[in-house]
């Protein structure tokens, strides 16, 4: 079945640093892909999405490009502040597939900013 | 826009009791919800498909008799988590697309419920 793969954090990096979080799935169709931010005793939010090959979704300077080659969807940022703080999911959905509009989510990576 | 809000935000309740979770969606409608149950540093563990006007359909291993889900009207699903159990305690999450859905559409999540059973 489909599954998303992220890498472990927690990713501790100081403030102006460049911000890395690697997200490869596995689909048997041609999903869509998400990257959600929980802020601490929070819901998801949308980060960005892509929803096919080649696409880069962007967000408060956030960056990720569906890359159907390498089945991945890297979030990258230039430059993170403190306020970057949280956990990412990476997330795909192919209701062309499932049927339905259910999402599968990577297992989240933790950001810590230091200042 | 696309505002889903989740009530309470924090609950704690005795064991043995109920405990109703609402989440709605403010500005938009839909026909189909989401909840969730996220274990502390994990991922989101999608429980059940919550459908206007019909049963929820359940994931495996979800008991539906402990985790009622009422879909009543097109912006307002509730969970009800039935004779609480200290392990039932966690934060549980909902979410929403916009009806008529499209395929891209993302989910929209309310700020999750943090619930803990004594």
């Amino acid at each position: 079945g489909d599954s998303v793969t992220q890498m472990e954090g927690p990713v501790t990096l100081s403030e102006e640093a460049f911000l890395t979080i690697n997200c490869t799935y596995t689909a048997t169709g041609y999903p869509s892909l998400f990257w959600y931010v929980q802020y601490p005793g929070e819901g998801l939010q949308l980060l960005l999405k892509a929803t096919k090959a080649d696409d880069k979704g962007s967000n408060k300077g956030f960056e990720a490009t569906y890359r159907k080659e390498t089945t991945s969807f890297h979030l990258e940022k230039g430059s993170v502040q403190v306020s970057d703080s949280a956990v990412y999911f990476c997330a795909l959905s192919d209701p062309r597939v499932s049927g339905t509009y259910k999402y599968i989510f990577g297992t989240g990576t933790r950001l810590k900013v230091l200042a | 826009g696309a505002v889903v809000s989740q009530h309470p935000s924090r609950v704690i309740c005795k064991s043995g009791t109920s405990v109703k979770i609402e989440c709605r969606s403010l500005d938009f409608q839909a026909t189909t919800m989401f909840w969730y149950r996220q274990f502390p540093k994990q991922s989101l563990m999608l429980m059940a498909t919550s459908n206007e006007g019909s049963k929820a359909t359940y994931e495996q291993g979800v008991e539906k008799d402990k985790f009622l889900i009422n879909h009543a009207s097109l912006t307002l699903s509730t969970l009800t988590v039935t004779s609480a159990h200290p392990e039932d305690s966690s934060f549980y999450i909902c979410s929403a697309r916009a009806t008529p859905s499209v395929r891209n559409s993302p989910l929209h999540f309310g700020n999750g419920t943090r619930l803990t059973v004594t």
